[in-house]
């Protein structure tokens, strides 16, 4: 099956600096690559999603990047501020089962 | 407001009781799972219905047993739990299910779960 690693588990950031969160997953049957940011005591919500045949895609100041051959993909968070903290999972899916291995999370906190 | 509803949003059980975890979506998806998170975990599959079918099931223990009566509908039926069974409990939904194109999963709020 799928094995997603995400890196690092923790990070501190200061307000407006940029944070990255990287995940490397194992299976090249995987075409679907979705983010999603969970505030405490809440539910996992999607902030942007790529699929395999895009390298990059942005939405205002958040992008996501997609290196097929090396089986990476990274989030990219600009001009953070301190509603950005909260855990985020990065997840892996493929089209033969369209199930969703998750990665380990990380615990983003924007220090004001 | 989430277009995926979960209820109860609470719930505490004794390892004798029998409950039943309740989920809802309108979407028109085809997909639905359920999930158990622990706290600062990622959430963790437990089942996947695929037009109402069950399609996987990820080796879950017996005292979990989850039902789809329709495409719009999912319930967990659980029946003496362990206090290691407390959890968040995540329905989600995804507009395709088989071997279609994948989409996202759209998660209700969870039943968070206590065992006592």
């Amino acid at each position: 099956g799928e094995n997603v690693e995400q890196h690092p588990s923790t990070l501190s950031v200061q307000e407006g600096d940029s944070a990255v969160i990287k995940c490397t997953y194992s299976d090249s049957a995987s075409n679907y690559f979705p983010w999603y940011k969970q505030e405490l005591g809440k539910r996992p919500q999607l902030i942007i999603d790529i699929r395999s045949n895009v390298g990059e895609k942005k939405d205002q100041r958040i992008a996501v990047t997609l290196n097929k051959t090396a089986k990476h993909f990274s989030l990219h968070i600009t001009e953070t501020q301190p509603e950005d903290s909260a855990v985020y999972f990065c997840a892996a899916s493929r089209r033969v089962d369209n199930q969703f291995y998750f990665g380990t999370g990380t615990s983003l906190t924007v220090i004001p | 407001d989430t277009e995926v509803t979960q209820t109860p949003k609470h719930l505490v059980m004794g390892m004798t009781n029998k409950k039943s975890l309740k989920c809802e979506q309108h979407m028109g998806h085809r997909a639905m799972y359920w999930y158990k998170q622990k706290a600062k975990k990622p959430p963790e599959l437990m089942f996947v219905y695929s037009y109402e079918k069950l399609s996987i099931n990820e080796s879950v223990p017996s005292r979990f047993s989850p039902e789809c009566p329709n495409s719009s509908l999912l319930n967990l039926h659980l029946h003496a739990l362990q206090p290691e069974d407390s959890a968040l409990y995540l329905c989600a939904s995804s507009q395709k299910g088989g071997r279609a194109l994948s989409s996202p999963l759209h998660f209700g709020n969870g039943t968070r779960l206590t065992v006592t």
